[in-house]
């Protein structure tokens, strides 16, 4: 059975920083069928996409309200995918949801690899900017 | 990148069909096949209902079907329960190499 379990989150002080995690299992985290994505949710808000990352660590990509202040990150040998986020503003406030998207095996233009959906999604962590 | 536009709420009666529309442009809804539709309940996880405009995945119910016509697509839901009513959300692959979700809409079941 597919899990991920995310951690990490909390309290912090507008300009500050947090690091999530996500640990996943039942699946084979470093295979190169998967990306792993990071997708928030402000409260009573809808759902916003932030980042995501390659089975292998080597591609990167980020909303661009994040680019700059947050970097994914994995280690494929303790099955995890983090999110390092800096700088935090107000708006960051969000439940941080981590999420596995098959990859499609197409490229787009970019040369970047297409992962177009997510299929398993972790429980969340809250993430509260405020003084 | 812009949120796909969805219409904030939708409503039918048991047993109707009902239409979540997504729209989006040239350079995500209409430029690729990779859009997707979630449900979430209050309170709960979002769970894949469409994936790759009109695929379904194992266990989610065939009374849910989607399409995508140019720049927008759309989700149907036909047989309408009361279990169906939760908010929906579409996304979409863009050319900026990103993922757009839509402003979500609120599915009433009368």
């Amino acid at each position: 059975e597919v899990q991920l379990v995310e951690s990490g989150g909390g309290l912090v002080q507008p300009g500050g920083s947090l690091r999530l995690s996500c640990e996943a299992s039942g699946f084979t985290f470093s295979s190169r069928d998967y990306w792993m994505h990071w997708v928030r949710q402000a409260p009573g808000k809808g759902l916003v996409w932030v980042s995501r990352i390659n089975n292998d660590g080597t591609i990167t990509t980020y909303a661009d309200s994040v680019k700059g202040r947050f970097t994914i990150s994995r280690d494929n040998a303790k099955n995890t995918v983090d999110l390092q986020m800096n700088s935090l503003r107000d708006e960051d406030t969000a439940v941080y949801y981590c999420a596995r998207a098959p990859f499609s095996y197409y490229y787009d233009s970019s040369g970047y690899g297409i992962s177009g959906y997510f299929d398993y999604w972790g429980q969340g962590t809250l993430v509260t900017v405020s003084s | 990148q812009s949120a796909l536009t969805q219409p904030a709420s939708v409503s039918g009666s048991p047993g109707q069909s009902i239409t979540i529309s997504c729209t989006g442009t040239s350079s995500d809804v209409g430029g690729y096949k990779y859009v997707s539709w979630y449900q979430q309940h209050p309170g709960k996880v979002p769970k894949l209902v469409i994936y790759d405009v009109s695929n379904r995945p194992s266990g989610v119910s065939n009374r849910f079907s989607g399409s995508k016509s140019g720049n927008t697509a759309s989700l149907t839901i036909s047989g309408l329960q009361a279990e169906d009513e939760a908010d929906y959300y579409c996304s979409s692959y863009t050319t900026s190499s990103n993922m757009v979700f839509g402003g979500g809409t609120k599915l009433t079941v009368l």
